[in-house]
């Protein structure tokens, strides 16, 4: 079982459509927990971080159950220029971090 | 936030030879450093952790002496593959962890892809 599983997409979505991506673990002992944005040939870009409390950032909301052992991020009015893809990471007990495959949005007008 | 940069973004080269990349923090100090592959349409996989001043500490699977990696600064690691063949064609990333109120933060440069012929 892969440690971090994503489902890949792709989520094919018109401007101002609200999507939501899911994200399970499989380690418990999981510190922390981040959504990346990766652009196609590009490097990860911290997207946020997520915390057991729920937070947002604009239209961005990421939510952490730890007991499920589940993390979400909704996006709200999608943007064009939200196309890419979406990487659920986890940081481990050394604070390495596990990348999950990814979910690829497309955002068409 | 901190800036990380690679070199080069991008290369070619024959089967055979080897191919140094530099990763480099420009305006802070890392003492570690992490090296990832990516191939097409996966997930990064992290290869190794660099410290600076000492050894690497390689995941499993990875051949330390194929992928050499030299952590001499506080600003610069690099990350040697030492006689390249076709399926060590892939994108390589670093990243520098900055310690910020306690929890590691890493930056990632922008990657450098390698295509061995």
């Amino acid at each position: 079982r892969k440690e971090v599983e994503q489902d890949p997409g792709p989520f094919n979505v018109p401007e101002g459509a609200t999507v939501a991506f899911n994200c399970t673990y499989s380690n418990s002992a999981s510190q922390s927990f981040f959504w990346y944005r990766q652009d196609c040939r590009k490097e990860p870009k911290l997207l946020m971080s997520v915390y057991s409390s729920g937070n947002e950032d604009g239209r961005f909301t990421a939510q952490l159950n730890r007991a499920s052992q589940y993390i979400s991020l909704l996006i709200r009015d999608s943007k064009l220029s939200d196309s890419a893809t979406y990487l659920c990471v986890l940081a481990d007990s050394s604070y390495k971090l596990i990348f999950g495959s990814g979910t690829r949005l497309l955002v068409r007008p | 936030g901190a800036v990380v940069s690679q070199h080069p973004s991008w290369v070619i080269c024959k089967s055979g030879t080897s191919v140094k990349i530099e990763c480099r923090s420009l305006d802070f100090q890392a003492t570690t450093m992490f090296w990832y592959r990516q191939f097409p349409k996966q997930s990064l996989m992290l290869m190794a952790t660099s410290n600076e001043g000492s050894k690497a500490t390689y995941e499993q699977g990875v051949e330390k002496d194929k992928f050499l990696i030299n952590h001499a600064s506080l600003t610069l690691s690099t990350l040697t593959v030492t006689s390249a063949h076709p399926e060590d064609s892939s994108f390589y990333i670093c990243s520098a962890r900055v310690w910020v109120e306690g929890a590691g933060t890493q930056y990632f440069g922008p990657g450098t892809r390698l295509t061995v012929l």
